[in-house]
């Protein structure tokens, strides 16, 4: 079985950029969330969607968006790229409200 | 004051060692707790999935939550070099979107020496 999927696993961007990083969820979970894993820390939660609908948002500024496909891919897409936004963005697939399964991550990197 | 509380180690043990990680926390409503085992520069990965007071037991590993006293723990036995990661605890919360999102500690780093 294929795991969580996600894509591209490292990028280098710009100040200012825009970004756009996507998720292939477990096959049947109909769930996914966006974290930032910054070096040293746990996971920040970013958004959560189910049934491509909005779920949850974390403490984070209108620059971070995202959004659920109909066949439960997700794309969360960061405008304005600051340096601080270097990080491990981490997508997981659940069914709701169960346990999360995480994929390997994009690595970030804002120069 | 951090909603959940995990002291980062460095730990380190000798092979066959048992070691015992923990988190506290201060958010009476976590419903469901969970521990997660992350290798450098890689996604975490669910070790143990738990949502009610006692112990839970999956072969090397056994998760231990005391939600009176606000503390989980997660005991590993018979420590294998392979062990040596970062372990993270996460506790989920319920949305009012309906939705659930996890808190994470800091994450505890281990090394299994030979």
């Amino acid at each position: 079985d294929a795991g969580v999927t996600q894509s591209p696993t490292h990028l280098i961007k710009t100040r200012g950029q825009h970004v756009t990083l996507r998720c292939s969820p477990i096959s049947g979970h109909k769930s996914v969330s966006w974290y930032q894993q910054v070096l040293g820390q746990g996971p920040q939660f970013i958004f959560q969607y189910y049934e491509k609908e909005e779920r949850g948002r974390g403490n984070f500024p209108d620059r971070f968006s995202a959004r659920q496909f109909p066949n439960y891919s997700s794309e969360l897409n960061v405008n304005a790229l600051l340096l601080g936004d270097s990080a491990l963005y981490l997508c997981a697939s659940s069914s709701i409200r169960t346990e999360a399964f995480f994929g390997q991550g994009t690595r970030l990197t804002v120069v | 004051q951090k909603e959940v509380e995990q002291d980062p180690g460095p730990l380190s043990v000798p092979e066959g060692a048992i070691v015992s990680l923990n988190c506290t926390y201060s958010n009476s409503a976590f419903q469901y707790f969970m521990w997660y085992r992350q290798y450098s520069r890689k996604g975490p990965e669910l070790l143990m999935y738990t949502y009610s007071s006692g112990n839970k037991e999956d072969g090397r590993f056994t998760a231990q939550v005391d939600k009176s006293s606000k503390y989980i723990s997660l005991f590993i036995r018979d420590s294998q070099p392979s062990d040596s990661a970062t372990y993270l605890c996460a506790m989920s919360l319920i949305l009012t979107g309906g939705g659930n999102k996890l808190t994470f500690g800091t994450g505890t780093q281990l090394k299994v020496e030979l």
